[in-house]
């Protein structure tokens, strides 16, 4: 059965350090895959997203995602956080053409 | 107006009420959507319309009651709802196998 796993529900960084969320899928045929991003009382925004091609895909607001097939894994990095980048992170995968698969998300606190 | 927008915003109804939440996307996409998103449970897809028929119902209570009269405008009618329907209720919206984009929500509190 198709699903998606984000391993970490919280993660706490330093503004200015790196990132990177983790998130495993698990699906028959090739991917489509997708990172969206929620700030509190507000809907998803689309990050980035994997259709075919470069497995390195760029996003908004300086994030990347890589796509490895031999580990079923679609990671988002970012290299420097920004405090407004606080919010709660979820991984996505699609599936007969219109069906979005979500993972549990991933929430992410920045500190000054 | 750009985007899809999603009215109300904001919604409390009692157990006996009807009432209906409104989604308007105005980017040209054939498909919508309604999901549910409840505190520390993974989004659940209700609903999919496909160039306004439905093509997914994903075993939810007939309490709730889609309706896409048009490929812009989608509705989720609602009647005697339970408590443990409170939720924030998300509308999409798509072209075929590309990627959604996603309403503000409605906050709905069931009392």
């Amino acid at each position: 059965a198709q699903s998606v796993t984000q391993p970490d529900i919280h993660i706490t960084v330093s503004e200015g350090a790196s990132l990177e969320l983790r998130c495993n899928y698990s699906y028959g045929a090739t991917p489509y895959l997708f990172w969206y991003v929620q700030s509190p009382g507000q809907g998803l925004q689309l990050l980035l997203k994997y259709f075919s091609g470069d497995t390195l895909v760029q996003g908004i607001k300086g994030f990347e995602a890589e796509f490895k097939r031999s580990q079923s894994s679609f990671n988002l990095r970012k290299p420097s956080v920004h405090w407004s980048d606080a919010a709660e992170y979820f991984c996505a995968v699609l599936y007969n053409t219109d069906k979005l698969i979500f993972g549990t998300g991933t929430r992410l606190q920045v500190f000054p | 107006e750009t985007g899809v927008t999603q009215t109300p915003r904001h919604l409390v109804m009692g157990m006996t009420n009807k009432k209906s939440l409104k989604c308007e996307q105005h980017l040209g996409h054939n498909a919508m959507y309604w999901y549910k998103q409840s505190a520390k449970k993974p989004l659940e897809l209700m609903f999919v319309y496909n160039f306004k028929e439905q093509t997914e119902n994903n075993s939810v209570p007939s309490r709730f009651s889609p309706e896409c009269p048009n490929s812009s405008h989608l509705f989720l009618h609602l009647h005697t709802l339970q408590p443990e329907d409170s939720a924030l209720y998300l509308c999409a919206s798509s072209r075929t196998s590309g990627e959604q984009y996603f309403g503000p929500g409605t906050r709905l509190t069931v009392t």
